[in-house]
């Protein structure tokens, strides 16, 4: 079965500091990657995804995320953070593009000082 | 509509009783699932659609819960003599078909039960 884990259960930050957010998961095939934002008060919205290619992806509002086969790992990186950046990050796996199960981790909460 | 839709966004209940909560994906999304999310924990599978037809029901904690979606869009997500720990925010996302294979999900219906 497939598994998510996120290292950090919550992570504060100042403003302008960088953000690395940790994320590995157990399947041995092959997945896609996908990395989900919860701003407070709204509903889960995808941030970026990897299918396949560059292993460096990027997705909206200047994240980037890094695909490490190797190491089961997908982490989520901003260069530097802003205070609307406040929210909860879920990284999530899907073993097979079309309908299958997608697990996703017990989320990271980002708060970000101004 | 223009995103998916789940109601009601909020449903108190008493233990014992019997709850319907309601989501109506975007239109022409073919795929439907269902998630729960407890306090500080990640979105828990339930239940996916494909169509009409139940393609995996692994998640379902038990048989006091029960989905259906008879046409093809509108899914009811059941839950039969409720009980104080099913409370939690119930979350229904929909997918396309093709490999954008992202998830849109909806605002979630909150469920306590007393």
């Amino acid at each position: 079965a497939q598994s998510v884990s996120q290292h950090n259960h919550h992570v504060i930050l100042s403003e302008a500091a960088s953000l690395e957010l940790g994320c590995n998961y157990s399947y041995g095939g092959t997945v896609n990657l996908f990395w989900y934002v919860q701003y407070p008060g709204q509903h889960l919205q995808l941030l970026l995804k990897y299918f396949s290619g560059d292993p460096l992806v990027k997705g909206i509002k200047g994240f980037e995320a890094e695909f490490i086969k190797s190491k089961f790992s997908f982490n989520l990186r901003k260069p530097s953070v802003q205070w609307s950046d406040t929210a909860e990050y879920f990284c999530a796996v899907n073993a097979d593009n079309y309908g299958q199960n997608f697990v996703f981790g017990p989320g990271t909460r980002l708060s970000v000082l101004p | 509509g223009a995103g998916v839709s789940q109601t009601p966004s909020n449903k108190v209940t008493e233990k014992g009783k019997y709850v319907e909560l309601r989501c109506d994906p975007i239109s022409g999304h073919t795929a439907l699932y269902w998630y729960r999310q407890s306090l500080g924990q990640g979105p828990e599978f339930l239940i996916y659609f494909q169509g009409t037809g139940a393609a995996d029901d692994s998640g379902l904690p038990n048989d006091r819960f029960f989905a259906v979606r008879p046409e093809g869009s509108v899914s009811t997500l059941k839950i039969q003599r409720t009980e104080r720990g099913d409370s939690a925010v119930y979350l229904c996302a929909s997918k396309g078909q093709g490999d954008t294979g992202e998830l849109f999900f909806g605002e979630g219906s909150r469920l306590t039960v007393l």
